[in-house]
């Protein structure tokens, strides 16, 4: 599965939107960006995920760059729930384990 | 409806116990996943299981690790000799198939320190 880079932590006020990047420059054809969180002391939580087109649900916005290599998750109304560590995950179609790497730590700030 | 669930939450062995942990999955859920959550770390994968046959332990550290789901629901992970190094969360997940599109549902964890 291909590698993601994303910053390390960020700062959100709010109420404001916060957008996570993530970059997958290495990533093929058949492989999907997912997203997943985790809040302190909880297990992973599944937010979204994409292979090309820009999806949205209840939870969030993804947003994919047209050359895939890579994406933006967006929060549009941050609260103070939503603090937690974001990894964005590249996964191919044979693959079922999650490769998660060190993730962005989200802090929202009142 | 209910989640992945495990227990115990958390455990403290000295070293050289065996201990086991457990994992009830979604009902209905095909597939079931172990990680292994150091601190400060994200979730690293142990070993995976479609049904009842464990289709890929590659991520098990050493032979000391042992999964098993019998009946093709509840998973047991076993850790034989615990040593200090196998301190971290153990997390479990269950996801209904193995399409893309298949999230996998995590459960709250086991928190094993070992002395």
């Amino acid at each position: 599965d291909a590698k993601t880079t994303q910053p390390t932590s960020m700062d959100c006020a709010e109420g404001r939107a916060a957008n996570l990047p993530c970059n997958h420059s290495t990533i093929s054809g058949n492989e999907y960006v997912y997203w997943y969180r985790q809040i302190h002391s909880q297990g992973p939580q599944y937010i979204i995920h994409g292979l090309k087109n820009n999806e949205t649900n209840e939870m969030a916005s993804l947003i994919i760059t047209e050359d895939r290599k890579s994406s933006t998750l967006i929060l549009p109304h941050a609260t103070l729930r939503d603090t937690a560590v974001y990894y964005c995950i590249v996964r191919n179609n044979a693959g079922n384990m999650l490769t998660f790497g060190g993730g962005t730590r989200l802090m929202v700030k009142p | 409806g209910a989640g992945v669930s495990q227990s115990p939450r958390y455990k403290v062995a000295k070293r050289g116990q065996d201990v086991a942990l457990r994992c009830d999955p979604i009902s209905g859920h095909v597939s079931l996943f172990w990680y292994q959550q150091a601190l400060g770390q994200g979730p690293e994968f142990l070993t995976y299981f479609q049904n009842e046959a464990q289709l890929d332990k590659s991520g098990l550290p050493s032979d000391r690790f042992f999964a098993e789901r019998p009946e093709g629901s509840v998973s047991t992970l076993k850790i034989q000799r615990t040593q200090q190094e196998d301190s971290a969360v153990y997390l479990c997940a269950s996801s209904p198939g193995t399409r893309i599109g298949a999230g996998q549902f995590f459960g709250p964890g086991t928190r094993l320190t070992v002395l």
